[in-house]
């Protein structure tokens, strides 16, 4: 199955400053990467599908860019909202895989 | 489109559990369901997935013999039984819809509230 390895762990930023987060993959998943997000107590919540695309209602300052083997969520101006942990997950083949997370965190 | 699952359990170990998710405003049999599991403070793990229309079912070979994913069309509800529990499986399981219709894109949106189930002796 396909690993995914996001870095950094954890991200110590100050709101207004721009995040930039990564998502490695064991092999190439094209363009099949999503990115959701993770507050606590809550359900994930879908950001980014097919490495690009914003999902329904999520603000323009959630940006996703890469394909093959190396992706990155750029979030361009950290509201108060968005500290949170943030997942990247495939759906190249069987069994879709999720990244370990990165848990974005008020510096 | 809401996805309301089922309230908290507590099994022994040995035992089985039965989750169901309940959907609504969308057409039941036309979005795949997958479900979606987190252990306490750790990450996701994806377990299968179900075709409300048909009943058909992928499952993670991990989970292979033990879970089963099974479907209502006349409530629109999904369910997800977990067989010979361990400790290892406490965890809070969710349901996700497919975001597309009729096919299995692997995209999980929208989610279910989630339920915890608790295996302890």
């Amino acid at each position: 199955e396909v690993v995914l390895t996001q870095s950094p762990a954890t991200l110590s930023l100050s709101p207004g400053e721009r995040a930039t987060l990564s998502c490695r993959a064991s092999q190439s998943v094209s363009s099949y990467l999503a990115w959701y997000q993770q507050k606590p107590g809550q359900a994930p919540r879908l950001l980014i599908y097919d490495a690009s695309n914003r999902a329904t209602g999520i603000a323009a300052r959630f940006s996703g860019s890469g394909s093959g083997t190396d992706f990155t969520l750029t979030i361009s101006s950290l509201e108060p909202e968005d500290f949170a942990v943030y997942y990247c997950q495939h759906r190249f083949n069987w069994p879709p895989t999720f990244g370990q997370g990165t848990r974005l965190e008020i510096k | 489109v809401q996805l309301v699952q089922s309230g908290a359990e507590v099994k022994k170990p040995g035992a089985s559990v039965k989750l169901s998710c309940k959907t609504s405003g969308y057409t039941f049999t036309t979005f795949y369901i997958h479900w979606v599991r987190q252990a306490p403070g750790q990450g996701l793990e994806w377990m299968g997935i179900i075709n409300p229309s048909g009943g058909n079912t992928i499952y993670e070979q991990k989970f292979q013999g033990r879970v089963t994913m099974t479907r209502d069309t006349s409530t629109s509800t999904v369910y997800m039984e977990l067989s010979s529990l361990r400790s290892e499986d406490t965890a809070i399981y969710y349901c996700a819809r497919d975001r597309d219709q009729y096919v299995d894109r692997k995209i999980f949106d929208p989610w279910g509230q989630g339920t915890l189930v608790t295996v302890s002796s």
